[in-house]
């Protein structure tokens, strides 16, 4: 099975940077992604890790250590519009079908 | 424009009364997927398809039904709605072998009363 962890909610202020973490636990761990939520809106997609390292991709940066199980989101100069949930999706190919196994979603509140 | 077009956006129906949510991708994915998203729980995969024909259980299959008999097209069935299975539900594609990230509806937001 897959388990996914991620804290439930975080506050940043406007102009900083935060770190959202997810741990997970996965037998066939074949890739790790980030999506963004607003409210009441279709997730979309934000970065994607398969090995270890850094990945960044503009105010957003992605990290993966696959010994550790455990992956981290940053976001630098905040602005309010970041305020969504953000949501780590492991893939797993256990079945042969790579299906997507999400967390629960961290909720970021970004005040001025 | 790339896109997975989900219809209704929003539907009330009481318990009992068969429906079924359209999903629909422009993109000539293999793959797609439904998912419910609760509060708490995050977004739980219900079932997928591989290709045409070919379609198989998630995590949260029970009470739901699909179908993929063109490769656009994977509605949702839900044959006796029950209220445990109001939720926002949303329909994903993804390219082939499921590689690469997935691309959501708008999402359907299902009250069953």
């Amino acid at each position: 099975g897959q388990n996914i962890d991620q804290p439930t909610e975080m506050t940043a202020t406007e102009g900083a940077i935060v770190q959202i973490n997810c741990t997970y636990q996965t037998s066939g761990f074949n890739g790790l992604f980030w999506y963004q939520q607003h409210a009441g809106e279709a997730p979309t997609f934000l970065s994607y890790n398969v090995l270890d390292g850094l990945e960044e991709k503009g105010r957003f940066s992605s990290f993966l250590s696959r010994s550790k199980g455990y992956s981290y989101l940053l976001l630098k100069e905040l602005q309010m519009k970041d305020s969504a949930s953000y949501l780590c999706a492991v893939r797993d190919h256990q079945t042969g079908a790579n299906n997507l196994f999400f967390g629960t979603g961290t909720r970021l509140t970004v005040i001025p | 424009e790339a896109q997975v077009t989900q219809n209704p956006r929003y539907l009330i129906t009481v318990t009992g009364k068969k429906l079924t949510v359209t999903c629909s991708q422009n993109m000539n994915h293999e793959y797609m997927s439904w998912y419910r998203q609760d509060p708490g729980l995050g977004l739980r995969q219900i079932y997928y398809s591989m290709n045409v024909e070919v379609t198989d259980k998630g995590d949260v299959p029970e009470g739901y039904k699909v179908s993929r008999k063109e490769k656009r097209n994977f509605p949702l069935i839900l044959e006796s709605p029950s209220p445990n299975q109001t939720s926002l539900y949303f329909c994903a594609s993804r390219g082939g072998q499921g590689v690469g990230e997935a691309f959501f509806g708008q999402g359907t937001r299902l009250t069953v009363v």
